[in-house]
């Protein structure tokens, strides 16, 4: 089965350092995501990219967080001055297409953990 | 009022059990809806979509009632192996782009032997 990957798997880092996560969507898809998911709550939706732009982003995402498909494999999520509530688990996702429904599934990676301390 | 909003649990049932998850969400416009899977620290997996009709994938039975806009989620004869957090997660169409999953918090189910 079709994977998306994420490295790293764990950071930590300090406070008011710059963090980048990184992700190797499905190769097909044109559709990708970061989701996040602080421990014990929901998981969030920060920021939908559709070629080579932003689509939506949430009231998460802002000033501090930017995404980046560098080349034609990966998608980046930087984060330029961490904070403490910026620890989270942060997930990568991609889709075929925008439409989610049965026939279109969105894969997520498995994850990265950001401690922020 | 919460986007989607699930039984706040913990479940604990035996083994063999019938348990059922509820879930409601409060935009209208909600296009499309699934239940997710979430072992602990991992990511959400897609356990099935849900549809008005009601549809069955083995033991597991979903429903969606739009004019109550309100998802069901029922599990039979459980398995140790179903322990998990059980996410309810509708999409939004945008005013432009991809959709967006929004996710409940989640209702943790633990089958106990």
């Amino acid at each position: 089965e079709p994977e998306v990957t994420q490295t790293p798997s764990h950071q930590v880092t300090q406070m008011g350092q710059e963090v980048i996560l990184r992700c190797v969507p499905i190769s097909n898809h044109l559709y990708f995501y970061w989701y996040r998911q602080i421990l014990g709550q929901k998981v969030e939706f920060l920021v939908s990219f559709y070629n080579n732009e932003i689509s939506e982003k949430s009231e998460i995402f802002d000033d501090q967080f930017s995404v980046e498909r560098p080349d034609g494999s990966n998608f980046t999520l930087k984060i330029r001055s961490t904070k403490l509530e910026d620890s989270a688990m942060y997930f990568c996702a991609s889709s075929d297409g925008g439409l989610i429904f049965s026939g279109n599934t969105i894969y997520f990676g498995e994850g990265s953990w950001l401690t922020v301390v | 009022r919460k986007e989607v909003e699930q039984d706040p649990g913990p479940f604990n049932v035996p083994e063999g059990a019938t348990v059922a998850f509820n879930c409601t969400y409060s935009n209208s416009a909600s296009q499309s809806f699934f239940w997710y899977r979430q072992d602990c620290r991992k990511e959400p997996k897609l356990l099935m979509s849900v549809y008005s009709s009601g549809n069955e994938d083995g033991r597991f039975t979903a429903q969606l009632n739009r004019a109550s806009q309100y998802i069901s989620l029922l599990i039979r004869d459980s398995k140790l192996s179903d322990s998990a957090t059980y996410l309810c997660v509708v999409t939004l169409l945008p005013s432009q782009g991809a959709q967006k999953l929004v996710f409940g918090q989640g209702t943790r189910l633990t089958i106990n032997p």
